[in-house]
């Protein structure tokens, strides 16, 4: 099976830009979480959909939003980028919702806001 | 909500000796603690996970304890070796039915010398 692929890989927006970042999961999933990893503060929770529905939200403000397609596809948008949401943005693919079993990462979408 | 600590953020080793990561959680709900690996700009995979009604796991060097009185829950390498440098991430999820989301600790990075 293929695995969990995430696009771009990289970005370099600047300051009030907006930002849309996709993840295929792994075939037959239907769950896809997305987290912020920073050196400082590991891996952050932002959101999972699970068959096009968000099943849980973490603690980030609203220009952080996402959504899922039919096919699973998932993608994240970011508004009003700040410096400090310079990370890297990993999705991860699961058979089933609710952080329960195996999450399966993407490589990440390096994101730098200059 | 669930938060986590992880201890310690870095760990050096000689080859061969044990290693030993802690994770203490608040949430005395949670129910789900799996362990995750990240090598130098690879994405993270999971090495082990323990559920709530086991108190220890092995799986040839890695093994994972949990204590759910005092909540906190243990990695340990046995006979290090230098590809298991690393970062490693344990995480918490209180699952409900379908809900719940994995929140992790902010990892230790571990150093096997040769």
């Amino acid at each position: 099976k293929a695995g969990v692929t995430q696009t771009p890989r990289y970005l370099i927006k600047t300051r009030g830009q907006q930002v849309t970042l996709s993840c295929s999961p792994i075939s037959g999933h239907r769950s896809v979480s997305w987290y912020q990893q920073t050196p400082g503060q590991g891996l952050q929770f932002l959101f999972e959909y699970f068959s096009e529905t968000q099943r849980n939200k973490g603690n980030f403000p609203g220009r952080f939003s996402g959504r899922q397609f039919s096919n699973s596809r998932s993608e994240m948008n970011v508004s009003t980028l700040e410096l400090g949401d310079s990370a890297l943005y990993l999705c991860a693919s699961s058979l089933l919702a609710g952080g329960s079993n195996e999450q399966y990462f993407g490589p990440g979408t390096r994101l730098t806001v200059t | 909500g669930e938060n986590v600590e992880q201890h310690p953020s870095t760990l050096s080793v000689q080859e061969g000796d044990s290693a030993v990561i802690k994770c203490t959680y608040s949430d005395s709900a949670s129910n789900y603690f799996p362990w995750y690996k990240q090598e130098l700009g690879k994405r993270p995979q999971l090495i082990i996970d323990i559920r709530s009604n086991v108190g220890e796991k092995k799986d040839q060097r890695i093994a994972v304890t949990l204590n759910k009185t005092a909540k906190h829950f243990s990695l340990h390498i046995t006979e290090t070796q230098p590809e298991d440098s690393a970062v490693y991430f344990c995480a918490a999820s209180r699952v409900e039915g379908s809900q719940g989301n994995l929140i992790f600790g902010k990892g230790t990075k571990l150093s096997v010398k040769p």
